[in-house]
Parts: C-alpha cells; sequence; structure tokens
C-alpha cells in the first residue's frame, strides 16, 4: 500500500522557469491537498480539492495553480517560479468521513535560484 | 479562523525523562485531533488520532489527551529515548473536511 506518492522528491528551477508537482494517492480518499512548509511558519494550505472535481484556495495561492485530474491524482503548478516559492511541499489525502485522519506524501524539495 | 499553537517551539531532555507536549486550538468545533512526528528532511508520519468525543489514546510509550471544551491537547511520551528525536506537530480537523496545523515543537533526548 504506497499511500501518497508525490514527484519528484527534489527540483532545482531557474527563476520564471514552470514545473508540475505531481501527487496520486490510492486510498480511494476524496480530499486531498497541498501545503508548503517554511522554517518558521509551519504547514501552510495552499489548495485543496474537498472531492473530485473541486478545487479551492487554501492560505497561500499566489503563484500556484492545481488540478484535480480524477480522484486518485491532484497536481501543482508552478507558473513562473520566484525564489520565495523554495520551499517543502507536501501533498496530503483524507476521507470524508470526519473521523478520519489525514496521510501525507514525504514531500519534495523545491529551490527556485 | 482555527488556530493552533504548541508550546515549547524546542524541548531538550536527557534520556528516560517523561515528558509532555502541548497543543491549543481556539475553536473547539473539531473532528478529530492527530499527533504527527516529522523527522529531518522527511516527511509527516501520523501518530495517534483522538476523535472529538474520546478523551485519550495510547500506543506504546505515547499517550495523546483531548480536553474539547478547554482546547487542550497533551501528547505524553514515556521513557524517552534518542530515537525520540523528532519535531512533533499537531493538527485538528474541521469543518469542510479542513486540517489546522501547529508549528510544531522540536523535540532532542540526550544521550
Amino acid at each position: 500500500n504506497a499511500g501518497v506518492t508525490q514527484t519528484p522528491k527534489f527540483q532545482v528551477l531557474k527563476t520564471g522557469q514552470s514545473m508540475t508537482l505531481q501527487c496520486a494517492q490510492d486510498m480511494n480518499h476524496n480530499s486531498m491537498y497541498w501545503y508548503r512548509q517554511d522554517p518558521g511558519m509551519g504547514l501552510r494550505l495552499i489548495y485543496y480539492s474537498a472531492s473530485e472535481g473541486t478545487t479551492d484556495k487554501g492560505e497561500v495561492p499566489n503563484g500556484y495553480n492545481v488540478s484535480r485530474l480524477n480522484k486518485r491524482e491532484f497536481s501543482l503548478r508552478l507558473e513562473s517560479a520566484a525564489p520565495s516559492q523554495t520551499s517543502v511541499y507536501f501533498c496530503a489525502s483524507s476521507a470524508w468521513d470526519s473521523n478520519t485522519e489525514a496521510f501525507f506524501g514525504q514531500g519534495t524539495r523545491l529551490t527556485v535560484v | 479562523k482555527q488556530e493552533v499553537t504548541q508550546i515549547p517551539a524546542a524541548l531538550s531532555v536527557p534520556e528516560g525523562e517523561n515528558l509532555v507536549l502541548n497543543c491549543s486550538f481556539t475553536d473547539s468545533a473539531i473532528y478529530n485531533l492527530q499527533w504527527f512526528r516529522q523527522d529531518p528532511g522527511k516527511g509527516l508520519t501520523s501518530l495517534l488520532l483522538i476523535q472529538s468525543s474520546q478523551r485519550e489514546q495510547t500506543s506504546g510509550r505515547l499517550n495523546a489527551s483531548l480536553d474539547k471544551s478547554s482546547g487542550r491537547s497533551t501528547l505524553y511520551i514515556a521513557a524517552s529515548q534518542p530515537g525520540d528525536s523528532a519535531t512533533y506537530l499537531c493538527a485538528v480537523k474541521a469543518a469542510g473536511n479542513q486540517f489546522y496545523f501547529g508549528t510544531g515543537t522540536s523535540l532532542t533526548v540526550i544521550p
């Protein structure tokens, strides 16, 4: 059982380049999330998808776009990377059931130079 | 807006000591509270999940309590070991299937 899988694990981009972070879960979860984690800032929600076909902005959506491709996959796109987007990005998923927990991927460490 | 706070931000203890990590939240309308462990450069590993109707959960040397009315949770670690050194985060699940995270407590257990 793979859980939540993120690719790539590491990436270096030049300012202005674009890239897509991929996330897939195999737990049949309705909801998926993208967070960024910065020192001293904790986890901040970028976008989330409550269910297939829906996406909503979180706390820090500027500079990002997302696609909920199907129930399994939720991608995060940086159209024009900026140094301020240097961070560790985590994808998470959860069932809609209020009693269930969140499961996290291993993260993508992104550096924008 | 739900706010989750963890105090202290960092904690250093000698091996074998029992310790308590604290988590507080401002809105008691939660579905559950989850404690995570994060090792440097790694993802979040779920340790314990407490439903809003529960008072505590135990797993091995870990015991988590929840007092929803006062907006508090504690994670008790018994007989700490150097391998327990990590950052511990708490998160509450609220309406809209949203999760709100604390900024974590960085724990160092000294051999």
